[in-house]
């Protein structure tokens, strides 16, 4: 079975700072894709960016980029410019596809981010 | 934003009453998920769905049945209540073809 870790439970940064979170995760499997989750106060979540195991470069969505190095197994998120409003609960997740897509997501316990004004 | 809904959003409830969840989908995606949220743990899975009728446990699913007559609506259902199952739950659908899910508003379950 797959396993997630997430080892900061709790960051503070301040506005407008760059914050790296880290994620490790183990598996046999060789294809799978990994996810960064937003839970903000609301509580919905929300997906931030996807990463494919088979793509050497690294996902990038605005702010939100990533450091994949699939042979350690690590896939750490960097939020550049950080804002009052990325404060929120950031979550890990692995998804190996090999079940056809029926299997669901396998999460971290999460890192509490908070930006400081 | 995906089209899940999830109902009740809140729900207080005694120890040993059936509760069942709804969730429902505009989307038309084949695959949908009920998960749990307890602090310390992330999410966790508890039932999926790969079709109509067609459903299987997760990791956390004892205490907990599912049933899905139509694509759209995908219950979860916990015949006796424990305190244990305080929790909040989450629906999800998926997969899109770069195998991410969708979440609903998820509900706050209380169990008294």
């Amino acid at each position: 079975a797959q396993t997630v870790t997430q080892s900061q439970p709790e960051m503070s940064v301040q506005e407008a700072e760059t914050v790296t979170l880290s994620c490790t995760y183990d598996t046999s499997e060789n294809n799978y894709y990994l996810f960064w989750y937003k839970q903000p106060p609301s509580r919905q979540m929300i997906l931030v960016i996807r990463q494919e195991a088979y793509k050497q470069q690294n996902a990038t969505e605005n702010r939100f980029s990533v450091n994949f190095q699939k042979a350690a197994k690590s896939f750490s998120l960097k939020i550049s410019d950080s804002q009052l409003g990325d404060t929120a609960m950031y979550f890990c997740a692995f998804r190996d596809p090999s079940g056809g897509g029926a299997d669901g997501l396998t999460f971290g316990k999460g890192t509490h981010l908070i930006i400081q004004p | 934003d995906a089209g899940i809904t999830q109902s009740p959003r809140h729900k207080v409830t005694e120890t040993g009453t059936p509760v069942t969840l709804r969730c429902h989908q505009t989307e038309n995606h084949r695959y949908m998920y009920w998960y749990r949220q307890d602090p310390g743990h992330g999410l966790r899975l508890i039932h999926y769905s790969y079709g109509v009728k067609d459903t299987d446990k997760g990791e956390v699913s004892d205490g907990y049945s599912v049933s899905r007559s139509k694509t759209e609506d995908f219950l979860l259902t916990l015949e006796s209540a424990t305190s244990s199952q305080t929790s909040v739950y989450f629906c999800a659908i998926g997969p899109t073809s770069s195998y991410e899910q969708y979440f609903g508003p998820g509900t706050r379950l209380t169990v008294t």
